[in-house]
């Protein structure tokens, strides 16, 4: 079964500063898809950004970018120039292609300091 | 633009009773997906429609079942409820695959007393 990894339970960041949380999983499958979902306080799970395994390059989102590095299995986010409104639950999730379920971490929860 | 709607927001029930959760898929989405996510956890997958039939099923009780009607909205229904069943409850919509990511409602939160 696969499974996604967050080693972080916390993390926390100056506004305006840069901050990378990790993410490691565990497939054998070559088709899968790779997620970071934000969950504020007010509970919504948010779609960050997406990463498709068979694509090498990173996805990017304004200032939401990965480092998806598929032989390691690793896929961590950066947020760059971090604002208030970042400070959140952050999970990682992982979907094989042609499932529909998604796999999420166990979350990092982001806190952001003015 | 329309989003998933869940209802209602917050539900309050004693343990052994029975409880009804509503959601409405984003329009032209034609997969729905149930996960629960307990207090400090991480959203578990509970169960899945695509065309209303059932297409995947996870870690969900015998206690609880689902259905998706023929205007793709769905209802996840809890019998003889049990104190570890206060959760919050999101329902989730997609087309086909979830590949794109899905979308998720606001959920529901299930408090048994």
């Amino acid at each position: 079964a696969q499974t996604v990894t967050q080693s972080q339970p916390e993390m926390s960041v100056q506004e305006a500063e840069t901050v990378t949380l990790s993410c490691t999983y565990d497939t054998s499958e070559s088709d899968y898809y790779l997620f970071w979902y934000k969950q504020p306080p007010s509970r919504q799970m948010i779609l960050v950004i997406r990463q498709e395994a068979y694509k090498q390059q990173n996805a990017t989102e304004n200032r939401f970018s990965v480092n998806f590095q598929k032989a390691a299995k690793s896929f961590s986010l950066k947020i760059s120039d971090s604002q208030l409104g970042d400070a959140a639950m952050y999970f990682c999730a992982y979907n094989q292609g042609g499932s529909e379920k998604l796999v999420f971490g166990k979350g990092t929860k982001l806190t952001v300091n003015p | 633009a329309a989003g998933v709607i869940q209802s209602p927001r917050h539900l309050i029930k004693e343990k052994r009773e029975t409880a009804t959760l509503k959601c409405y898929p984003i329009p032209r989405h034609d997969t729905v997906y149930w996960y629960q996510q307990g207090p400090g956890q991480d959203p578990q997958f509970l169960i899945s429609f695509y065309e209303k039939m059932q297409s995947d099923k996870g870690s969900i009780p015998d206690r609880f079942s689902a259905q998706q009607f023929s205007d793709y909205h769905s209802e996840l229904n809890m019998s003889s409820l049990e104190l570890g069943d206060s959760a919050l409850y999101f329902c989730a919509s997609s087309l086909k695959g979830g590949n794109y990511g899905y979308t998720f409602g606001s959920g529901t939160r299930l408090t048994v007393v």
